[in-house]
């Protein structure tokens, strides 16, 4: 059975600094991996997706890397704002042919201060 | 393009009353999926539906629960006779049919659920 972790459980770092968000998962066959944004009682919002043939995903300051071998992504935030305080999840999906069901890590709930 | 949409997004509700939420996923994804989150913990799987057929349901999913895509559009979670274990964000998000981007999922806000 697929198991996802995410240390930490929780973050705070000033604002400016570089955030370093990790993801490890148990089964290496992975088909891709997701990386998802939650702001409190709101829904999931996608930041990145890595397919298993990729070993890295940019958009604007995020940066996810994918070592399969592993069983690891991190997930980079360049020069932290306020507004990247959320809940930050994971999610790997091992089986293409069933539908992208996703197992989700439990998150790391990150604060950045003024 | 709208995005992934639920109704309601919140509901109070006393123990033993029946309950119903309702998915409209992105236009023309053929997958739509639901997922149940608590508090403090990371979306669990519950049920899959490629375009009207239900193709796996979680172990999670009790007989008090039953999901529905009738047209392969939208679709409906009706929980029965609800327990206080049920209270919850219930989340459903949709995907495209095959292509590059295959396996990308999409969000609604989700509908929580308090059940008192």
């Amino acid at each position: 059975k697929q198991e996802v972790t995410q240390i930490p459980a929780a973050l705070s770092v000033p604002e400016g600094e570089n955030l370093v968000l990790n993801c490890s998962f148990t089964d290496s066959a992975i088909y891709n991996l997701q990386w998802f944004r939650q702001d409190p009682g709101k829904g999931l919002t996608s930041l990145l997706l890595i397919q298993s043939s990729q070993r890295e995903q940019t958009s604007g300051r995020l940066n996810a890397s994918l070592d399969k071998s592993s069983g690891r992504s991190t997930l980079y935030i360049a020069a932290s704002q306020p507004g990247d305080s959320a809940t930050y999840l994971c999610a790997v999906n091992v089986i293409k042919a069933a539908g992208n069901k996703l197992t989700f890590g439990g998150g790391t709930r990150v604060l950045v201060k003024p | 393009d709208t995005g992934v949409s639920q109704d309601p997004r919140h509901k109070i509700t006393k123990r033993g009353q029946n309950v119903t939420f309702r998915c409209d996923p992105i236009s023309e994804h053929n997958r739509l999926y639901w997922y149940r989150q608590t508090l403090g913990q990371g979306p669990e799987f519950l049920t899959y539906f490629q375009n009207e057929a239900q193709l796996e349901k979680s172990r999670l999913l009790s007989d008090r629960f039953s999901a529905e895509r009738p047209k392969g559009s939208f679709s409906t979670l009706e929980i029965q006779r609800t327990e206080q274990g049920d209270s919850a964000m219930y989340l459903c998000a949709s995907s495209p049919p095959m292509g590059p981007n295959t396996g990308e999922l999409f969000f609604g806000e989700g509908s929580r659920l308090t059940v008192l």
